[in-house]
């Protein structure tokens, strides 16, 4: 089946690292991707990742997967207070094109 | 980059009319567009996929003939959420595909409220 499950929240202080994990159940998805949607808006794409990659880092983020564990993360390095949003992984299913987000993370920076 | 707009952005309507939100890829010809619902502080729900010139395929427990899907070209897709009720309420977010690509480009969300 297809289930994607986050932490629903995270509350870290300004200049700290976030980790935002994510686990997911069907071994056939292709790539991986971390959204961010800031309140009343629509999704904005971070990063993504192909299944086949164990880490990718681009500027201040770092992805990590453990397709044994079926556990994705995104690490944010020195959080700032414009980082407060909601955070979706999503699955995109191989052959299908659909994706499957989790349920997402809600991310509160303190200043 | 691929850009993808929603009209309108925000719509109240009476309960029993119909509403139609549109979906546009703006400067790349979307081989699929697909409909969410997100309620509040919850996860995007799929609700339908969207091929142009092709019946949309719907997800397990969305009614077809309440959520009327029509993707006329290759740029436009619509959602018409007919005689609608305040349980339709929320925010409807489209996406398109490019090509063979995996990527989907997200429109900025339309919210619905349904009085």
């Amino acid at each position: 089946g297809e289930d994607v499950e986050q932490s629903l929240f995270l509350s870290v202080r300004e200049g700290d690292s976030s980790v935002i994990n994510c686990t997911y159940t069907d071994s056939s998805s292709t790539y991986l991707y971390w959204y961010k949607q800031e309140p009343g808006a629509g999704l904005q794409l971070l990063t993504y990742i192909f299944s086949n990659m164990d880490m990718k880092q681009d500027q201040r983020l770092t992805v990590l997967l453990n397709k044994k564990d079926k556990h994705l993360s995104l690490r944010i390095a020195d959080t700032q207070t414009g980082d407060s949003a909601i955070y979706f992984c999503a699955e995109s299913i191989l052959g299908t094109y659909k994706y499957i987000f989790g349920t997402g993370t809600r991310l509160k920076v303190l200043a | 980059g691929a850009v993808v707009s929603q009209h309108p952005s925000r719509v109240i309507c009476k309960s029993g009319t119909s509403v139609k939100i549109e979906c546009r890829s703006l400067d790349f010809q979307a081989t699929t567009m697909f409909w969410y619902r997100q309620f509040p502080k919850k996860s995007l729900m799929l609700m339908a996929t969207s091929n142009e010139g092709s019946k949309a395929t719907y997800e397990q427990g969305v009614e077809k003939d309440k959520f009327l899907i029509n993707h006329a070209s290759l740029t436009l897709s619509t959602l018409t959420v007919t005689s609608a009720h305040p349980e339709d309420s929320s925010f409807y977010i489209c996406s398109a595909r490019q090509g063979r690509l995996d990527e989907q480009y997200f429109g900025p969300g339309t919210r619905l409220t349904v009085t």
